[in-house]
C-alpha cells in the first residue's frame, strides 16, 4: 500500500478560498515534502519539512506535520485559479535508501 | 542544463519492441531517480542512482525493464518487449540530497498499441 495517502481524493473550490489537502503516512520518517503537478507531467517541489519540525510557511502555503499521528496537511490560503493541479504528498523513509514515496494525490480544481 | 531533461516527450509504440527512454539530470546532482505513473494514479518508484554506487532496482516491475546511468550523468530506461501495460508517463528526477527535494524532468508519455 502506499506510504504516503492522500485526502480528499478531489477538492474543488472558488477562487479566494482556502484549500486543505490531507497526508497520511505509515513508518518514521526523516522529512515530508509537497509537489505539485500540472497535466500529468513533471512535479514541482513546492515546500519540505522535517521530522522535528512543526509547521512551515512558504508565501501563501502553510504545511503541518503531526509525527504522532504520522500527518501532514496542506493549506493554500487565498487559492487562485492558477493553483488549479494534482497536489502530491511524499515521504523520505527513515533507512529507507533515500528515494521518496508519493501518495496518490488530491486534485484541486480552484473555480474563477 | 538548467532543468532535468527527458527525452522523447511522446513515445507509441507497438506492442512486442523495445522502448529508450532518456534522462538528462541536472549537472551535479548525484542521485537519479526514476518513477512511473499511470493515469491518474500516484507515482511507483522504478530505479534509484546514487553515485557510483549499485542502483536500487528494487521498484523495477520485471526484467523487462533496465536502466544504466553513464559516467554518473545521463540515464536511459529500456523496456523490452512492451506490453500494453506499460503504457504510463515515465518520469525522471534527480537531486543532491532528498533534504531539498527532487527537480523532475517533464517526462515521456509512452503508449503502447
Amino acid at each position: 500500500s502506499q506510504q504516503g495517502e492522500e485526502d480528499p481524493q478531489a477538492l474543488s473550490i472558488q477562487e479566494g478560498e482556502n484549500a486543505t489537502m490531507n497526508c497520511s503516512y505509515k513508518t518514521s520518517i526523516n522529512n515530508l515534502q509537497w509537489y505539485r503537478q500540472n497535466s500529468g507531467r513533471g512535479l514541482v517541489h513546492l515546500i519540505l519539512i522535517r521530522s522535528n519540525e512543526r509547521e512551515k510557511h512558504s508565501g501563501r502555503l502553510r504545511v503541518t506535520l503531526d509525527t504522532s499521528k504520522k500527518s501532514s496537511s496542506l493549506l493554500i490560503t487565498a487559492s487562485r485559479a492558477a493553483d488549479t493541479a494534482s497536489y502530491f504528498c511524499a515521504t523520505d523513509v527513515r533507512g529507507s535508501a533515500r528515494q521518496l514515496t508519493f501518495g496518490s494525490g488530491t486534485q484541486l480544481t480552484v473555480l474563477p | 542544463g538548467a532543468g532535468v531533461s527527458q527525452s522523447p516527450s511522446n513515445k507509441v509504440t507497438e506492442k512486442g519492441k523495445d522502448v529508450e527512454l532518456r534522462c538528462d539530470p541536472i549537472s551535479g546532482h548525484t542521485a537519479l531517480y526514476w518513477y512511473r505513473q499511470s493515469l491518474g494514479q500516484g507515482l511507483e518508484f522504478l530505479i534509484y542512482f546514487q553515485g557510483n554506487s549499485a542502483p536500487d532496482k528494487s521498484g523495477l516491475p520485471s526484467d523487462r525493464f533496465s536502466a544504466e546511468r553513464t559516467g554518473g550523468s545521463v540515464s536511459t530506461l529500456t523496456i523490452q518487449r512492451t506490453q500494453q501495460e506499460d503504457s504510463a508517463v515515465y518520469l525522471c528526477a534527480s537531486t543532491t540530497d532528498s533534504n531539498y527535494g527532487y527537480t523532475f524532468g517533464s517526462g515521456t508519455r509512452l503508449t503502447v498499441v
